[in-house]
């Protein structure tokens, strides 16, 4: 089994949706972390935690927010989807910094 | 922040030959730089890595250099197969907290 799984694998909505992605690890670790890739642009850094209750925001947190509802649980929601958010979406985990982060599979999200 | 610039974007190599991806960062206050592996479908895979107190480290056919003074950072790749063929991507660690990636290159080897 993966050690870090995310759910859906795919996922189309429409503008204005409340949308929720979602990252389980198996790893262990906790510090947890969600990315958006876009083509020619790399990973950016949406949100990081360190453990249950600490939540940081990252370079491109505007329009996101996210819950950790357990060491292994780190959920990414869009309270109002906008077409501009159409990405690949990626979890990592690690055991501490600075270290390997492991990641995800991603979520493809497009907004109409 | 941090800034991570990388070159080339594209590159293609015939199997067997070497190849060299470049990367420049800004903020010399990052001290640990990874390389990751993205194949089709998957999410980046580290394939090595190399912290602010080494200059240069190799593992089978990848190595990676990196020089302070100048922030820049190279991957290596030597005796290229087919399987090498994916995007790689740079990424600068600024204290620990936070994952800085470049922009990513393309990497094709021709059989």
């Amino acid at each position: 089994d993966a050690d870090v799984t995310q759910t859906p694998r795919n996922r189309i909505t429409k503008t204005g949706k409340r949308i929720m992605l979602e990252c389980s690890q198996t790893k262990g670790h906790d510090r947890m972390y969600w990315y958006r890739q876009d083509p020619g642009l790399g990973l950016r850094l949406i949100y990081y935690s360190f453990d249950v209750k600490d939540i940081n925001k990252g370079e491109i947190s505007d329009g996101y927010s996210v819950s950790r509802q357990a060491q292994a649980k780190f959920s990414l929601s869009l309270e109002s989807a906008i077409p501009n958010q159409t990405a690949l979406y990626f979890c990592a985990t690690s055991a501490g910094s600075p270290n390997e982060q492991f990641f995800g599979p991603g979520t493809r999200l497009t907004v109409l | 922040g941090e800034n991570v610039e990388q070159h080339p974007s594209t590159l293609s190599v015939q199997e067997g030959d070497s190849a060299v991806i470049k990367c420049t960062y800004s903020d010399s206050a990052s001290n640990y730089f990874p390389w990751y592996k993205q194949e089709l479908g998957k999410g980046p895979q580290l394939i090595i890595d190399i912290r602010s107190n080494v200059g240069e480290k190799k593992d089978q056919r990848i190595a990676v250099t990196l020089n302070k003074t100048a922030k820049h950072f190279s991957l290596h790749i030597t005796e290229t197969q087919p399987e090498d063929s994916a995007v790689y991507f740079c990424v600068a660690d600024q204290s620990g907290n936070q994952f800085y990636f470049g922009t990513g290159t393309s990497l094709t080897v021709i059989p």
